[in-house]
């Protein structure tokens, strides 16, 4: 069963603007994951944020992490069209520590305008 | 460093023969490799967990005598869709995981395997 859910669904930017996406779950986390999909292609691990965790930086990625309202956001800054893709949310269930198992949100399709 | 191969990355099979994917980490040992399947413009499903050396671990709803998985060292996951069908045609995904060196909470994921059963 799917855990995360991501809003928005499908956006489209002007190259230069930021992107943020949110992405919603059920249950308690070990930690959560992004991952970007172009089309056609297996995932690309973007980022890292464990439980005990509220924010990380990784380049042009900003994440946030608010565990009492089981949600995430992902902002991409300065976008660029190579940013186009989808991207999903992922999380690893305390319940399911011992084998890391990730469940997958539905995804945003994310385009960037050149 | 963690890079996650798969073979073939397309295929086009008739209705009833087998087919046979593989994973492969390159540069890593995999002590849990995962397989996905994706169906067009959908999220990823997790079809099994599988740890090497022993069975594979199948999530609710998936066939084990259809979808064998097999995982029989530390770099190389195998999975076989026996008798496909049309209904098994989809975007077939694995991931890799080191629960040592690069810690154990990253998945690395392999570029999938397209397969198309007429």
């Amino acid at each position: 069963s799917q855990q995360g859910e991501e809003d928005p669904q499908a956006l489209s930017i002007q190259e230069g603007e930021n992107a943020t996406m949110n992405c919603s779950y059920k249950t308690s986390i070990n930690n959560l994951q992004w991952y970007r999909q172009n089309s056609g292609r297996g995932l690309v691990h973007l980022i890292l944020i464990r439980s005990n965790e509220r924010e990380k930086h990784s380049g042009r990625l900003r994440v946030t992490l608010d565990t009492s309202k089981k949600s995430s956001s992902l902002l991409i800054t300065a976008s660029r069209a190579a940013d186009t893709a989808s991207y999903f949310c992922a999380t690893a269930s305390q319940k399911d520590r011992a084998n890391s198992k990730l469940t997958f949100g539905k995804g945003i399709t994310l385009s960037v305008r050149p | 460093g963690a890079v996650v191969s798969q073979h073939p990355s397309w295929v086009i099979c008739k209705s009833g023969t087998s087919v046979k994917i593989e994973c492969r980490s390159l540069d890593f040992q995999a002590t849990t490799m995962f397989w996905y399947r994706q169906f067009p413009k959908q999220s990823l499903m997790l079809m099994a967990t599988s740890n090497e050396g022993s069975k594979a671990t199948y999530e609710q709803g998936v066939e084990k005598d259809k979808f064998l998985i097999n995982h029989a060292s530390l770099t190389l996951s195998t999975l076989t869709v026996t008798s496909a069908h049309p209904e098994d045609s989809s975007f077939y995904i694995c991931s890799a995981q080191d629960r040592g060196r690069l810690g154990q909470e990253t998945q690395y994921f392999g570029p999938g395997t397209r397969l198309l059963v007429l």
